[in-house]
């Protein structure tokens, strides 16, 4: 069992659309919960990190974290075309600061 | 954030030559990491490096074929020996500033 496992898409949606994006884990001992954004040709960017469980906005962005079900969640709302992007989840253990990434998630919002 | 530049872009080489990738960060960072990002495959962890110590490999990666220098706090090469066209893939470097981790452009490597 691979220790992250993310929705695999591609994901097309119109804009304005509410878009969810997914990754499960399999190790409690994950701790620490990102969501990178990639754009075609360029590196990762870090969109939100959360440590607890719950909900953490920001802006159009919500991350959602359930420990006991081993789930993270990205959610967009109102999703723009610049919204079109691959979308990565990570995880840590924390101590030493080393990411697993899921595979990505390929978005595409159309006008 | 962080200011991560990657020397060259992107390149295409030989196999059994070897091809040095730099890093270069807008200021002075402990920690920083080398990944790959295989086409259809998960951004994978290579090495860490720590400036003043050799670099921390993950399984599956040997400083032989990936051997890493870390001269100062805001420089870092990696190196890709011998290579076949398997190597070909994206080679990111990023850093780790206020618990966050921030990714270099990437460089893209085509062995024939």
């Amino acid at each position: 069992q691979k220790e992250v496992e993310q929705d695999p898409g591609p994901l097309s949606v119109p804009e304005g659309a509410i878009v969810s994006l997914n990754c499960t884990y399999s190790n409690s001992a994950f701790q620490y919960f990102m969501w990178y954004r990639q754009y075609s040709r360029k590196g990762p960017e870090l969109l939100m990190y959360t440590y607890s469980s719950g909900n953490k906005e920001d802006g159009r962005f919500t991350a959602q974290v359930d420990k006991s079900s081993k789930y993270i969640s990205l959610f967009i709302r109102d999703s723009q075309p610049s919204d079109s992007a691959t979308y990565l989840c990570a995880i840590s253990k924390g101590s030493n600061y080393k990411l697993t990434f899921g595979k990505g998630t390929l978005l595409t919002v159309n006008p | 954030s962080a200011v991560i530049s990657q020397k060259p872009s992107r390149d295409i080489c030989q196999r059994g030559t070897s091809l040095t990738i730099q890093c270069q960060v807008d200021s002075q960072v402990t920690m920083m990491f080398w990944y790959r990002q295989q086409p259809g495959q998960s951004l994978t962890l290579i090495a860490t490096a720590n400036q003043g110590s050799e670099a921390t490999y993950e399984s599956g990666f040997v400083i032989d074929k990936f051997p890493i220098s870390r001269p100062n706090l805001t420089f870092s090469t990696l190196t890709v020996s011998n290579m076949s066209p398997e190597d070909s893939s994206i080679y990111l470097c990023s850093v780790l500033r206020s618990n966050e981790q921030f990714f270099g452009p990437g460089t893209r490597l085509t062995v024939l």
